[in-house]
């Protein structure tokens, strides 16, 4: 069966310093990878989505970018962090040709 | 891009009472509905989809009606328990036909 992984779980960063968050998928192979925002109390943001290797389709132009390095990893970076980056960063995944997704159990980050 | 309203934001019932939360969508090419159930602190979790060739899925308790023409989807939950009580979110996907597009949620609480 397909499992989903994020590390690290919880983070908390300084303003202005370096952010690299992971994710990789289990028994599947190509499948489409995606990242979302959910702030406290609030909604689901899709920040970046990727179909296959070193494919990056940005929704939100902002403080992040996003790399697929291989065909299970997704990796959510930034150069320097600010405040409102604070969430719940949820990466999920999709089989190529279905639409059902399915998610991580999250990274929480706080910058302070 | 695809707009999803989702109402009501919060909605308390009795145990035992039904609760609906109803969705609607501004891209007429979506064709893939979901609902995710979060809990405190958890990841979303899809508990029904439907997609646009079919008018209604039922899943014991829960069932999801979709009326293309009115560009409306909605969650009818039966026979509520404690347990249902989490923040729901109904999703379309985006005419990319990767990524989908979420409402804002709907807290559910259900009282003893």
């Amino acid at each position: 069966s397909q499992t989903i992984h994020q590390w690290p779980a919880t983070l908390v960063q300084p303003v202005g310093s370096p952010l690299s968050l992971e994710c990789t998928v289990e028994g599947t192979s190509n499948p489409n990878l995606y990242w979302y925002r959910q702030a406290a109390g609030r909604g689901l943001q899709l920040l970046f989505y990727s179909v296959g290797i070193g494919q990056i389709s940005s929704e939100v132009p902002q403080n992040l970018s996003a790399s697929r390095p291989q065909d299970r990893q997704f990796i959510l970076s930034s150069k320097k962090l600010l405040l409102s980056d604070s969430g719940f960063y949820l990466c999920a995944w999709s089989g190529a040709a279905g639409n059902e997704q399915f998610f991580g159990p999250g990274t929480r980050l706080t910058v302070l | 891009g695809e707009n999803v309203e989702q109402h009501p934001s919060t909605l308390s019932v009795q145990e035992g009472d039904s609760a609906v939360i109803k969705c609607t969508y501004s891209d007429s090419a979506s064709n893939y509905f979901p609902w995710y159930k979060q809990e405190l602190g958890k990841r979303p979790q899809l508990i029904i989809d439907i997609r646009s060739n079919v008018g209604e899925k039922k899943d014991q308790r829960i069932a999801v009606t979709l009326n293309k023409t009115a560009k409306h989807f909605s969650l009818h939950i039966t026979e509520t328990q404690p347990e249902d009580s989490a923040v729901y979110f109904c999703a379309a996907i985006l005419g990319s036909g990767y990524a989908l597009n979420f409402g804002k949620g709907t807290s559910l609480l259900v009282t003893p």
